[in-house]
């Protein structure tokens, strides 16, 4: 099956500073989405981007479909953004995500 | 609007004992899911209900079963827990103009 693998695996910043996730795949996909688990277990859909560029905030993610990759950018990164990234991807349009290990994110006043 | 809930937030069960999870949502989506997660792992999807009356397997699906009751609630059921259960398990659903997937709070169930 199709492979998903997230880095970092942990990031530590200070807030202010900027950073890019990444999320490679080893087949190609037709949905991929992003998530923020924040450190309540709380799971929020961050972007549904299977190509292309989307901004949202300070938020933005650009997914090179015909590569096999997707990267998410924060800007300016606040204590807020702490928790962990996931990235998951789908195949066939069907309904199946599979979800990578997810990059664990801590930002510091 | 609520979203989608879960009942029950907790749940320790013994092995052998059966239970219920249950997943609501307000939102008229169609589709459905049960995923769990372990730690320090992403989640896995376990079954799926793309539309009320149907339901499929995902990655992880032995030992449960589901139920679409109606459009709203989608139950997941452990007939004979087993301390590999142990888990946090979300409940999402997403409607029919995205595929963007919404999650529950989570349940957290412990299997002694």
């Amino acid at each position: 099956g199709i492979q998903v693998e997230q880095s970092p695996p942990d990031l530590i910043l200070q807030e202010g500073a900027n950073s890019t996730l990444r999320c490679n795949f080893s087949d190609s996909v037709n949905n991929l989405q992003w998530f923020h688990q924040n450190p309540w277990g709380q799971l929020i859909n961050l972007f549904y981007i299977p190509s292309g560029t989307k901004q949202n905030g300070r938020l933005s993610a650009t997914t090179v479909a015909t590569e096999r990759y997707s990267l998410l950018y924060i800007s300016s990164s606040q204590t807020t953004d702490s928790g962990v990234y996931f990235c998951a991807v789908g195949q066939d349009n069907t309904d199946k995500l599979i979800f990578g290990t997810g990059t664990r994110l801590q930002v510091f006043p | 609007n609520a979203g989608v809930t879960q009942t029950p937030k907790f749940q320790v069960l013994k092995t052998g004992q059966s239970m219920t999870l249950q997943c609501a949502q307000d939102m008229n989506h169609n589709s459905m899911y049960w995923y769990r997660q372990d730690p320090g792992m992403g989640l896995r999807l376990i079954y799926y209900s793309a539309s009320e009356g149907t339901t499929d397997k995902g990655e992880v699906p032995n030992g449960y079963n589901v139920s679409r009751l109606n459009k709203r609630e989608f139950s997941l059921r452990l007939e004979s827990a087993a301390p590999s259960q142990t888990s946090v398990y979300f409940c999402a659903s997403r409607g029919l103009a995205s595929y963007e997937q919404y999650f529950g709070p989570g349940t957290r169930l412990t299997v002694t």
